[in-house]
C-alpha cells in the first residue's frame, strides 16, 4: 500500500501568515489521486481539495493544492482564525487508500 | 441535502460483538462508495474499508482483513460495521463517510458526525 507522508509534524503561524503543508508518497500516485481535509477538534474531517487541485464545494479560495506523482502541497494563503486545525492528505488511487499522518497547525 | 447519521456511543467489554450504523439521506444511496475510518484517541485518521451499497462489492484494508466486517442495507439507506469479538485496542471514533464513484477507491466528500466505541473490562 501507498505510505503518505506529511511534513512538518507541527506548523506555528499567525493569522495572515501563508501555510505550506506537504504530503509526499511512497510511490506515484496514480492521476493525482489526492485529496486533502481539514479536521478541528470534536469535529468530523472535511474534504477541501480532491484530484490534487479541484477545491471541494463551498471551500475558500485561500485554500490552493498542487503537486503530482509523489510530492503535493496545500497552501493556505492569509490564515484566518479557523483556519488552525490538523491537516490529512489521504490517496484514492491505489487500494486500500491511505492518509498520511497530519500536521497540525496551530497559532504562533 | 446529504447527510449521514451514524448510530451513537457504545460500551463494550473485550470478547463482545459490536455493529454500529451509518444511514445516509439526501442522496441516492446506491451509487456512492460508503467508507470507514477510524481515528485512535489522540491519533491521526485509518482507512478501513469501504463498501459499494449497489452491488455491496467490499475492499478492506489489509490492517482491518478479518477483523471487521463492513456491509450495507440498502433498502434502508444504511450501512454497518460490525466487530465478532472486540478488543482493548479497538477502542476509537468510527467515522462513515460517503465516496464518489472515481476510480479503484474514493475520495470522501461527506462524513457522519462518528460513533465513540470504548472497549473496556
Amino acid at each position: 500500500e501507498i505510505v503518505l507522508t506529511q511534513s512538518p509534524g507541527t506548523l506555528s503561524l499567525s493569522p495572515g501568515d501563508r501555510a505550506t503543508l506537504s504530503c509526499r508518497a511512497s510511490q506515484s500516485v496514480t492521476s493525482n489521486y489526492l485529496a486533502w481535509y481539514k479536521q478541528k477538534p470534536g469535529q468530523a474531517p472535511r474534504l477541501l481539495i480532491y484530484g490534487a487541485s479541484s477545491r471541494a464545494t463551498g471551500i475558500p479560495d485561500r485554500f490552493s493544492g498542487s503537486g503530482s506523482g509523489t510530492d503535493f502541497t496545500l497552501t493556505i494563503s492569509g490564515l484566518e482564525p479557523e483556519d488552525f486545525a490538523v491537516y490529512y492528505c489521504q490517496q484514492y488511487g491505489s487500494s486500500p487508500g491511505t492518509f498520511g499522518q497530519g500536521t497540525k497547525l496551530e497559532i504562533k | 441535502e446529504v447527510q449521514l447519521v451514524q448510530s451513537g456511543a457504545e460500551v463494550k467489554k473485550p470478547g463482545e460483538s459490536l455493529k454500529i450504523s451509518c444511514q445516509g439521506s439526501g442522496y441516492s444511496f446506491t451509487i456512492y462508495w460508503i467508507g470507514w475510518v477510524r481515528q485512535m484517541p489522540g491519533k491521526g485518521l485509518e482507512w478501513v474499508g469501504i463498501i459499494y451499497p449497489g452491488d455491496s462489492d467490499t475492499i478492506y484494508s489489509p490492517s482491518f482483513q478479518g477483523q471487521v466486517t463492513i456491509s450495507a442495507d440498502k433498502s434502508i439507506s444504511t450501512a454497518f460495521l460490525q466487530w465478532s469479538s472486540l478488543k482493548a485496542s479497538d477502542t476509537a471514533m468510527y467515522y462513515c463517510a460517503r465516496g464518489p464513484l472515481t476510480t479503484v477507491t474514493p475520495y470522501f466528500d461527506y462524513w457522519g458526525q462518528g460513533t465513540l466505541v470504548t472497549v473496556s473490562s
